[in-house]
């Protein structure tokens, strides 16, 4: 089974605060995806990566950064955390190829006071 | 990128009812398509692909009318433990084959 593991289930910082979100997947996926989720608003993309050091915006990208280092590993940076980015956080990872889904880390509850 | 819609629901129905959801995409060109179940407060989680000729697993049919530019989901004997939020996913051919997301259709299943 694909194993994609988000570094926090709950997560409470300060406005201003510069924020880290870990993802790690196990399965060698070239593909990675942050997303936010919010009620009434559903699944958001903020950024993507198709492979090492490589990142594309998505819909949402303002206030967010990314980095992929290592091909298991695609952080989020919220450079200076601001009280609307207060969200639901869902990493995913697909193999590449059209007819692949995608698979969902846990989820990163994270609130900015 | 291309709109998936869903219904958003909620749909209500007993146990044991049968219940089908309805998304329609909008790229004739899509060629996957998925199903997503999700818990409140937790991650989408895959359900089920489905393949052009209709495929079933268990309880669960899902089906695509390309004419029609919409797939289906089919449950039969409704359980509580049903109750979710299903998400429609359709790949954006347009768009490097990124998946697009529906907003979900809510299934409650009551006793």
């Amino acid at each position: 089974d694909v194993k994609v593991t988000q570094s926090s289930r709950y997560l409470v910082k300060r406005t201003g605060e510069k924020v880290f979100l870990e993802c790690v997947q196990d399965m060698d996926h070239e593909n990675m995806f942050w997303y936010r989720q919010d009620p009434g608003l559903g699944l958001r993309l903020i950024y993507f990566s198709y492979d090492v050091k490589m990142k594309e915006k998505g819909d949402i990208p303002e206030g967010y950064s990314v980095s992929r280092e290592k091909k298991e590993r695609f952080s989020l940076i919220l450079e200076s955390a601001s009280t609307n980015q207060t969200s639901m956080y869902l990493c995913a990872s697909r193999i590449d190829g059209r007819y692949q889904p995608q698979h969902f880390g846990d989820g990163t509850r994270l609130s900015i006071l | 990128r291309k709109e998936v819609e869903q219904d958003p629901g909620p749909f209500n129905v007993p146990e044991g009812a049968t219940v089908a959801f309805n998304c329609t995409y909008s790229n004739s060109a899509s060629q996957s398509f998925f199903w997503y179940r999700q818990d409140c407060r937790k991650e989408p989680k895959l359900l089920m692909s489905v393949y052009s000729s209709g495929n079933e697993d268990g309880r669960f049919t899902a089906q695509l009318n390309r004419a029609s530019q919409y797939i289906s989901l089919l449950i039969r004997d409704s359980k509580l433990s049903d109750s979710a939020t299903y998400l429609c996913v359709v790949n954006d051919v347009d768009a490097g084959n990124m998946l697009t997301f529906g907003g979900g259709t809510r299934l409650m299943v009551k006793p």
